[in-house]
């Protein structure tokens, strides 16, 4: 597709359920990044890929979070044991890796994540 | 560690009239990237202008312009002859160059702009 897609698009679970969410980027993006947007704590970054590799995660909430992506493509956010304070709306945003910083971030939708 | 201040949870205007937004940041880097974001109902973060703090030139994209101030550390946005499609949320961000892209974007908290027709 021409942009970032994202899947699901809403996801609602049960507190203590495992959720996977997808990011599928814009082909030729190799700068892949997840983002948090919640009500109180806005927008917040999680993870960086550069390729298949994440040089920081320190960005995620906890050790219930990770992340990974393979073939330099689409990637997983996945989140274990769901908890309430994770309802939050997820978006991914991928970039050239060319000069990274200067690259402007290419947004999907988001997924919304509702835990009961 | 940098932040984004956005002091206007929201703001209204006229269609046809100018609105600006207001954004302020905190860094002790000298060399960075400024971008204003929208964000409509549907949720997908749409770039609409970008700044790079070595340039004096204030960027410019058809009806949106940048007010630039480095030595005040301020970056406001101006949207000229408004239009019903202009309503959304505005996110100013800021980016670090020296992380490598690792650090991501920093975002403010956001304002939302109503247009009146």
């Amino acid at each position: 597709g021409a942009g970032v897609s994202q899947s699901p698009s809403n996801k609602v679970t049960e507190k203590g359920k495992d959720v996977e969410l997808r990011c599928d980027p814009i082909s030729g993006h190799t700068a892949l990044y997840w983002y948090r947007q919640s009500l109180g704590q806005g927008l917040e970054f999680l993870i960086y890929f550069q390729g298949n590799s994440a040089p920081d995660k320190s960005g995620l909430p906890s050790d219930r979070f990770s992340a990974e992506r393979t073939g330099g493509s689409v990637s997983t956010l996945t989140i274990q044991r769901t908890q309430q304070e994770d309802s939050a709306v997820y978006l991914c945003a991928s970039s050239l890796a060319w000069g990274v910083s200067n690259q402007p971030q290419h947004f999907g939708d988001g997924t919304r994540l509702s835990i009961l | 560690a940098q932040t984004v201040t956005q002091s206007q949870p929201e703001m209204s205007v006229q269609e046809a009239e100018t609105v600006t937004l207001s954004c302020t940041y905190d860094t002790s880097e000298s060399d960075y990237y400024l971008f204003w974001y929208k964000q409509p109902p549907s949720r997908q973060m749409i770039l609409v202008i970008r700044q790079e703090a070595y340039k004096q030139q204030n960027a410019t994209e058809n009806r949106f312009s940048v007010n630039f101030q480095k030595a005040a550390k301020s970056f406001s946005l101006k949207i000229s002859d408004s239009q019903l499609g202009d309503a959304a949320m505005y996110f100013c961000a800021y980016r670090n160059p020296s992380g490598g892209g690792a650090d991501g974007l920093t975002f403010g908290k956001g304002t939302h702009l109503i247009i009146q027709p």
